[in-house]
């Protein structure tokens, strides 16, 4: 089982729809959940980030923290042709010598239909 | 305000060359990152510092990768000697803080011939 999972996609959704993303982790001690978008041959770029459990909302973007059920989610509303990207899911656990891990998922790649 | 800065953008080498990628975090960060990417295996953390001190380098692949940073303000990382597999886009990431988020320049598109 891979540390942190996303569906690679593509996911394909039109116009003004909402988009949902997922992403499952493994470590139950992972403490900072983050959200990047990566546009083809640019660098990711932080969407957004979420500590507790919850919702976290920010513009057309939301965060879903589920530490229960160790998911983390982001949903797009309005969707819009710009926002047709890589979408990376990002992880942070403490780790047993007292370092932590920073683990990304190989992203879903979101296609959004004009 | 002046972004996670790398360089050179591009570099084509020949294998066995020595290769030396360079990062400038943002100001006031204590924590640096190098991170690789490749098609087949994403976005792979190689070495992080935290004020300057490495605290984890066991995503460095081989001896052959090294990573340096002398001051708050510059990191190296040297692949000697290169290998076609090296090839890949290196990026180096910077945070005010362990749990904060990254903020990642350019990166540098690495061909290795």
């Amino acid at each position: 089982q891979k540390e942190v999972e996303q569906n690679s996609g593509p996911l394909s959704v039109p116009e003004g729809a909402i988009a949902s993303l997922n992403c499952t982790y493994s470590d139950r001690g992972s403490q900072s959940f983050f959200w990047y978008r990566q546009y083809s041959g640019k660098s990711p770029e932080l969407i957004m980030f979420i500590y507790s459990n919850g919702d976290k909302e920010d513009g057309r973007f939301t965060a879903q923290l589920n530490k229960a059920s160790q998911y983390v989610s982001l949903l797009i509303r309005d969707s819009q042709p710009s926002d047709s990207a890589t979408y990376l899911c990002a992880v942070n656990n403490p780790s047993t010598s007292g370092t932590y891990k920073y683990i990304f998922g190989t992203g879903t790649r979101l296609k959004v239909l004009a | 305000d002046a972004g996670v800065i790398q360089s050179p953008r591009h570099e084509v080498t020949e294998m066995g060359q020595e290769v030396t990628l360079r990062c400038k975090p943002i100001s006031g960060h204590d924590y640096l990152f190098w991170y690789r990417q490749t098609m087949m295996r994403g976005l792979e953390l190689l070495i992080y510092f935290n004020n300057n001190v490495p605290i984890d380098d066991s995503g460095m692949p081989e001896d052959r990768f090294s990573a340096k940073m002398p001051n708050a303000s510059f990191s190296t990382l040297k692949i000697q000697p290169s290998e076609p597999r090296d090839s890949a886009v290196y990026f180096c990431a910077s945070s005010f803080g362990r749990n904060q988020p990254q903020h990642f320049g350019d990166g540098t598109r690495l061909s290795i011939l």
